[in-house]
């Protein structure tokens, strides 16, 4: 089976502009997890969806947002990009989300300018 | 907020020594999981073990978990340097079954 895709790979924005990353799921896998990294924060949570809803939101800003298409695959979406937007947005399948493992992409990188 | 802490945040050990991790956390878990994380890289799970049990093996890996101290370990038998990365312990933040993820240990393994 082929990972969890992650697209694209390296992103430089502006500030003020909006991004908008991609995630295709392992097939089979109903649920999507977003996570943002950053040396000081760690990993921390923004969203997780399954079978199109979002099931449980992190402690982010509205200017986050993601959603997820019939087919499982997600996006997620930054607007009005700040400095501390900066990260390796990270994307996670597993089947049910709950109580398994997560399968992880190799990330976006985005660098805010 | 986190839900795990990691300790030691770094470690730096010969190849062939044995490594170990742990993982401390504040609320009831579900369970708990370890991943590893190469640099720049998406993370590779390792090992999930249930609050109802209280080790679990997977080849040189050992993973302990005492619900009643609220903390977990990770062993690494026979460190190699492919072993060099970051690992994190992760909890399901209780009913709302959120994946949460400590800062992590950066583990490296000297030749």
């Amino acid at each position: 089976k082929a990972g969890v895709t992650q697209t694209p790979r390296y992103l430089i924005k502006t500030r003020g502009q909006q991004v908008t990353l991609s995630c295709s799921p392992i097939s089979g896998h109903r649920s999507v997890s977003w996570y943002q990294q950053t040396p000081g924060q760690g990993l921390q949570f923004l969203f997780e969806y399954f079978s199109e809803t979002q099931r449980n939101k992190g402690n982010f800003p509205g200017r986050f947002s993601g959603r997820q298409f019939s087919n499982s695959r997600s996006e997620m979406n930054v607007s009005t990009l700040e400095l501390g937007d900066s990260a390796l947005y990270l994307c996670a399948s597993s089947p049910q989300g709950r109580g398994s493992p997560l399968h992880f992409g190799n990330g976006t990188r985005l660098t805010v300018t | 907020s986190q839900q795990g802490e990691e300790d030691p945040q770094a470690l730096s050990i010969q190849e062939g020594e044995n490594a170990t991790m742990n993982c401390s956390y504040k609320t009831s878990i579900n369970n708990l999981q370890w991943y590893r994380q190469n640099s720049g890289r998406g993370l590779v799970h390792l090992i999930l073990i249930r609050s109802n049990e209280r080790e679990k093996h997977s080849g040189r890996l050992r993973v302990t978990l005492d619900t009643s101290k609220k903390s977990s370990s990770l062993l690494i038998t026979a460190s190699r340097a492919a072993d060099t990365a970051s690992y994190f312990c992760a909890t399901d933040a209780g009913r709302d079954d959120k994946i949460i993820f400590g800062k992590g240990t950066r583990l490296h393994i000297l030749p």
